[in-house]
């Protein structure tokens, strides 16, 4: 069983378009993380939300936690090719610092 | 660079056989993770170490599956008698955690140990 789910599993979009993958669990984690891993690398930190409702925003990337802390979105807005990867959510619950890992969003953004 | 270091990039080896896998963290990063990703999934927890001792190794597949630390820096990853199965990417992280704060403190991840078990 996923304790986190991320939907849609894969994206593709052209530029310029927006876009919102959603990351969903029946839990709730005392934070929860983005990251964004690209081909042979490690999972690189975008964003760590705390606060129930909090909404961060990262230059076109905005990243909200649900208010009771079971969810998050990440929209991203007038996409770029560069934006392309896997986006991957992560939560850490209460007490602990593993974090666990959603299966990931493919993004790919065509020119 | 001053990033988190692994090494072998690749390994790849028999069925049966032991491996080690290293990592090297951020220099002064005290807490250290390995994880294991498959194709297709996230990132996976295996055990986390804080200075020398293994705070949660809750993920641990089995016992065939042992991590060291011996000095608070470099660890290594051993897997003995290796099973098809265990073939995945294994990532290290380092964080600067000074004390826990049960938030999952941010990680930096190194490129990773692509391991395939023939």
């Amino acid at each position: 069983t996923q304790l986190l789910e991320q939907s849609p599993q894969f994206l593709s979009i052209q530029e310029g378009e927006n876009l919102t993958v959603y990351c969903n669990s029946s839990s709730v984690f005392s934070s929860l993380q983005w990251y964004r891993q690209e081909p042979g690398e490690g999972p690189v930190l975008l964003v760590t939300v705390v606060t129930g409702g909090e909404v961060k925003k990262l230059k076109r990337l905005t990243f909200q936690f649900g208010d009771a802390r079971k969810d998050s979105s990440l929209h991203i807005t007038a996409a770029q090719t560069g934006d392309t990867g896997l986006y991957l959510c992560a939560g850490a619950k209460g007490g602990s610092e593993k974090l666990v890992f959603g299966k990931g969003t493919k993004l790919t953004v065509n020119p | 660079g001053a990033g988190v270091s692994q090494t072998p990039s690749n390994k790849v080896t028999e069925k049966g056989k032991y491996v080690e896998l290293r990592c090297d963290p951020i220099s002064g990063h005290t807490a250290l993770y390995w994880y294991r990703q498959s194709l297709g999934q996230g990132p996976e927890f295996l055990i986390y170490f804080q200075g020398t001792g293994a705070a949660d190794d809750s993920g641990l597949p089995n016992d065939r599956f042992f991590a060291v630390r011996p000095e608070g820096s470099v660890s290594t990853l051993k897997i003995q008698r290796t099973e098809r199965g265990d073939s995945a990417v294994y990532l290290c992280a380092s964080s600067l955690l000074s004390v826990g704060r049960g938030r999952g403190d941010e990680q930096f991840f190194g490129p990773g140990t692509r391991l395939t078990v023939l």
